[in-house]
C-alpha cells in the first residue's frame, strides 16, 4: 500500500483565494481525520470523518473551512477565502477501526502533509 | 482543563548518547498514550503506545515508560543516531465515547556527529 497520499504537497497563494487539499486514505480504513500544525500551537484536529460521515468537526477554526469525503477513498479540506493566519501543515490521517475491546486504541497513519503558505 | 505537555521543547545531543523526554497530562479518564516520531517534512509515525496497565515497551532503542498515577510518560532513546533527529509528539486519548485525541507540541530532538 501507498499509505496515505496528500495533495499538493506544497501550496503558495493569495490572500482571499481558495484553496482545496485533497487526501487519499489507505484502502480499508475506515476513519479519515484532518490536522493542522503550526510551530505554536502543534498538531491540532479539525475534522475526522467515520465511514465517509463527519462525525466530529468542532476543531475546524471557522466557516472558512470545510471538508468533505464523496466517497470511502478521497477526501478534500477547503478553505474559502483562505488568510494568511491559515498557512500551516496540514496533514491527513486514516485508520481501521477493530471494534470490541481494542476501539480506540488503533493507530493512525498520517500522509505527507500540505505545506500552506498563504501570502 | 485536559492537557499535555512535554519537555523539553528542544533537545541537542552528541551522537552515541543516551536522552529521556518527559511527558506529562491531565486528560482523564485515560485510555492510552502513544509517542510518535516525525522527520522534518513527513507526517508523526507512531513508535509505541502505552494502555493503563503498561509501565514499560520498548521498540528497538525506544523504551516509553507510564506512570498512570502520576501521569507521566517518558520516552528513553539509547545509543543515539543522526537518524533519531526529529519531533517527538506524545498524545493522550480520553476514555470516553468521543475518544478525544490530545497532543503535545513535541520535543524537537537534534543528534549531532
Amino acid at each position: 500500500d501507498a499509505g496515505v497520499i496528500q495533495s499538493p504537497r506544497h501550496e503558495v497563494t493569495e490572500m482571499g483565494q481558495e484553496v482545496t487539499l485533497r487526501c487519499k486514505p489507505i484502502s480499508g480504513h475506515d476513519y479519515l481525520f484532518w490536522y493542522r500544525q503550526t510551530m505554536m500551537r502543534g498538531l491540532e484536529l479539525l475534522i475526522y470523518f467515520n465511514n465517509n460521515v463527519p462525525i466530529d468537526d468542532s476543531g475546524m477554526p471557522e466557516d472558512r473551512f470545510s471538508a468533505k469525503m464523496p466517497n470511502a477513498s478521497f477526501s478534500t479540506l477547503k478553505i474559502q477565502p483562505s488568510e494568511p493566519r491559515d498557512s500551516a501543515v496540514y496533514f491527513c490521517a486514516s485508520s481501521s477501526q477493530t471494534g470490541g475491546r481494542l476501539a480506540g486504541y488503533n493507530e493512525q497513519f498520517f500522509g505527507p502533509g500540505t505545506r500552506l503558505t498563504v501570502l | 482543563k485536559n492537557q499535555v505537555e512535554q519537555s523539553p521543547q528542544s533537545l541537542i545531543i552528541l551522537e552515541g548518547k543516551n536522552c529521556t523526554l518527559q511527558c506529562n497530562y491531565t486528560v482523564s479518564p485515560f485510555s492510552n498514550l502513544r509517542w510518535y516520531k516525525q522527520d522534518t517534512g513527513r507526517g508523526p509515525v507512531s513508535l509505541t503506545i502505552m494502555t493503563f496497565s503498561e509501565n514499560t515497551k520498548s521498540n528497538g532503542r525506544y523504551t516509553a515508560t507510564l506512570d498512570a498515577d502520576t501521569k507521566q510518560s517518558s520516552l528513553h532513546i539509547t545509543a543515539s543516531q543522526l537518524s533519531d533527529s526529529a519531533s517527538y509528539i506524545c498524545v493522550v486519548r480520553e476514555r470516553t465515547g468521543a475518544n478525544n485525541l490530545f497532543f503535545g507540541t513535541g520535543t524537537r530532538l537534534t543528534v549531532i556527529p
